[in-house]
């Protein structure tokens, strides 16, 4: 259960847009379409994003993108808005009823 | 609404046990998956253990396994972690999160209840 490989951060001005990946292995991310990503806000709850990853909760803005190639899945955020910085966790189910997340990614907005 | 709270967490020696609780309304209980998610201090997310609805599957991470027992009373609503042989390195926020049956992600969370592992 090794942790999947996010960057400790990512940065962007108001209105662009920004990617985290999310790497795991042929065991976890590469073998099921089953990638979430989480928004935590300092001090607060993780709040769902994505799941199944690309399908998006209701109520979450359509500015929040998921996709995924092989063994690397992706959170894209298009529009930065000053209300996105916070951290960001990928977590994909390894099977055998497991999950693992990623390290986690510092969005900043400048 | 949905809402989570977690209970229970203290400042136990190396070695002991200690029991968190994770007790939830606004919505049926023993419809959903539960799980203990875990976060040390200025650290990520860890996943630590599932229950099954009927708590008849259960379902643990490595670092925790033969140590922490998850169970539920789904008369009560109320989500269970029994952690034993604590260590140092599992000084974390526990927080609980529900899932839908039949789905894999975290769709609702607790804010946390503190656990710290020290002498």
């Amino acid at each position: 259960q090794s942790a999947l490989t996010q960057p400790a951060s990512v940065s962007g001005s108001p209105g662009q847009s920004i990617t985290i990946s999310c790497t795991g292995s042929s065991s976890d991310v590469g073998s099921y379409n089953l990638v979430a990503w989480y928004q935590q806000h300092p001090g607060k709850a993780p709040k769902l994003m994505i799941y199944d990853e690309v399908k998006r909760p209701s109520g979450v803005s359509n500015r929040f993108s998921g996709s995924k190639s092989g063994n690397t899945a992706s959170l894209t955020i298009s529009g930065l808005q000053a209300e996105d910085e916070a951290d960001y966790y990928c977590c994909s189910y390894s099977g055998t009823s497991a999950y693992v997340f990623g390290g986690g990614t510092k969005v900043s907005v400048l | 609404q949905v809402q989570l709270v977690e209970s229970g967490g203290d400042v136990v020696q190396p070695g002991r046990s200690l029991r968190v609780s994770c007790a939830a309304s606004g919505f049926t209980f023993s419809d959903y998956s539960m799980h203990w998610v875990r976060q040390a201090p200025g650290k990520g997310l860890e996943w630590v253990a599932v229950i099954s609805p009927d708590g008849s599957s259960k379902y643990y991470a490595d670092s925790v396994k033969a140590r922490f027992i998850i169970s539920r009373d789904n008369s009560k609503s109320t989500l269970y972690l029994q952690m034993n042989s604590l260590r140092p390195d599992d000084t974390a926020l526990y927080s609980c999160a529900r899932t839908p049956w039949a789905t894999h992600f975290f769709e609702s969370w607790g804010q946390g209840t503190l656990v710290t592992v020290s002498s």
